[in-house]
């Protein structure tokens, strides 16, 4: 079942600029993951942020959690055209099991 | 040194045939899982061993059957392909605690045809 909503759909930027997506979720959460997916590859982990975490960095990436909104943000500063892919968030509720988003579909433009 | 890898890439297939897909994974992880993509990118997961043991067997016909011969090793086996089976399969693998980040493979792109 589909619990994390990402938004926007898609989005479509210029490089350099900042790309900002958004994730709500239904039910309370023990985590909530970030993961990319590159055209015709696998998924890879990002950020794992916990329910009792506001905001968590990794390099480029900003990851935020408002559990009061059940709602998180991914930003990815200075984008690069190899930051094109598809964004996914997945949400870790009382029974471990991920529910996933259905994704951002991000294009950076040269 | 791939760590979770799975064989076929790429399949295509007719109606009625019966195919398996076969992963491995050499990180150690205790826990595996099958996930289907569709062309709409949603992700599903269909099943989920821990230690060989199944633990997560989600609404999946009866025609997807899951085997772990070893804590290393889940392969999906698939009985009369549907048109509907086309999708994209993730394998993938976690370590302990439950809940955290997943290593997925590259997935096998099925097509019935």
């Amino acid at each position: 079942s589909q619990q994390g909503e990402e938004d926007p759909q898609a989005l479509s930027i210029q490089e350099g600029e900042n790309a900002t997506m958004n994730c709500s979720y239904k039910t309370s959460i023990n985590n909530l993951q970030w993961y990319r997916q590159n055209s015709g590859r696998g998924l890879v982990h990002l950020i794992l942020i916990r329910s009792n975490e506001r905001e968590k960095h990794s390099g480029r990436l900003r990851v935020t959690l408002d559990t009061s909104k059940k709602s998180s943000s991914l930003l990815i500063t200075a984008s690069r055209a190899a930051d094109t892919a598809s964004y996914f968030c997945a949400t870790a509720g009382s029974n471990y099991q991920l529910i996933w988003g259905a994704g951002t579909k991000l294009i950076i433009k040269p | 040194d791939t760590a979770v890898s799975q064989t076929p890439k790429y399949l295509v297939t007719q109606m009625g045939n019966d195919k398996s897909i076969k992963c491995e994974q050499n990180l150690g992880h205790d826990t595996m899982y099958w996930y289907k993509q569709d062309s709409k990118k949603f992700l599903k997961i269909m099943f989920s061993y821990n230690n060989k043991e199944l633990i997560i067997n989600e609404t999946v016909p009866n025609r997807f059957s899951p085997k772990s011969p070893d804590k290393a090793h889940l392969n999906l086996h698939i009985n009369s392909l549907e048109l509907g089976d086309s999708a994209v399969y993730f394998c993938a693998s976690s370590p302990p605690p439950r809940g955290d980040t997943i290593y997925f493979g590259e997935g096998s792109w099925l097509t019935v045809v």
